[in-house]
């Protein structure tokens, strides 16, 4: 079974500034995908950002840039020019895409609270 | 597409009561997934659906709970009886199953309390 840690609860930073979120995930799979949701008090979950394991290249979009190291089954996350917009829960997510139960299947860490301070 | 959408938002019970949340997918995807999200645990999947079908019920708590699909654009999960341990937000997310890689688009969530 695979298992995504993030190990920081809660982050804050200064607006404009940069933050880094940590991910970790154990998994003996080759295939996988990476993704980072955000979800602001609203409640909404939203799809913030994508990793293809295949792939050395790291994910960015716009602001928000990932640094994957496959090896090190670490995905982490790095917000510039932070806004007050970007307050929210951060999950990291795994998903596995061999055939068979469990496939394609998003299992999510626990979550990072961040807070922007104005 | 107005997304992925559940009803109803918020839902208080009493315990002992039976609880039906719905969820309405976007048109078009063939997946449907439900999760429920708790403090200590997280977010963790209950079930989901590839073309109306359950392909893997394993996160379904207990026989107390159960979800249907009777078309592609409908699913229910029915909680009978409630009880206090199954107060979380409950989410309903839909995807493409060939676009699955990419994500999937979920739904606000219902919020259940069960007093």
């Amino acid at each position: 079974a695979q298992t995504v840690t993030q190990s920081q609860p809660e982050m804050s930073v200064q607006e404009a500034e940069t933050v880094t979120l940590s991910c970790t995930y154990d998994t003996s799979e080759n295939n996988y995908y990476l993704f980072w949701y955000k979800q602001p008090p609203s409640r909404q979950m939203i799809l913030v950002i994508r990793q293809e394991a295949y792939k050395q290249q790291n994910a960015t979009e716009n602001r928000f840039s990932v640094n994957f190291q496959k090896a090190a089954k670490s995905f982490s996350l790095k917000i510039s020019d932070s806004q007050l917009g970007d307050t929210a829960m951060y999950f990291c997510a795994f998903m596995a895409t061999y055939s068979g139960a469990g496939s394609y299947q998003l299992t999510f860490g626990k979550g990072t609270k961040l807070s922007v301070i104005p | 597409d107005a997304g992925v959408i559940q009803s109803p938002r918020h839902e208080v019970t009493e315990m002992g009561q039976e609880v039906t949340l719905r969820c309405k997918p976007i048109s078009g995807h063939n997946s449907l997934f439900w999760y429920r999200q708790t403090m200590m645990r997280g977010l963790e999947l209950l079930i989901y659906f590839n073309n109306n079908v359950p392909i893997d019920d394993s996160g379904m708590p207990e026989d107390r709970f159960s979800a249907k699909m009777p078309n592609a654009s409908f699913s229910t999960l029915k909680i009978q009886p409630s009880e206090p341990r199954d107060s979380a937000v409950y989410f309903c997310a839909s995807s493409l199953a060939i676009e699955r890689v990419y994500g999937y688009t979920f739904g606000s969530g219902t919020r259940l309390t069960v007093v």
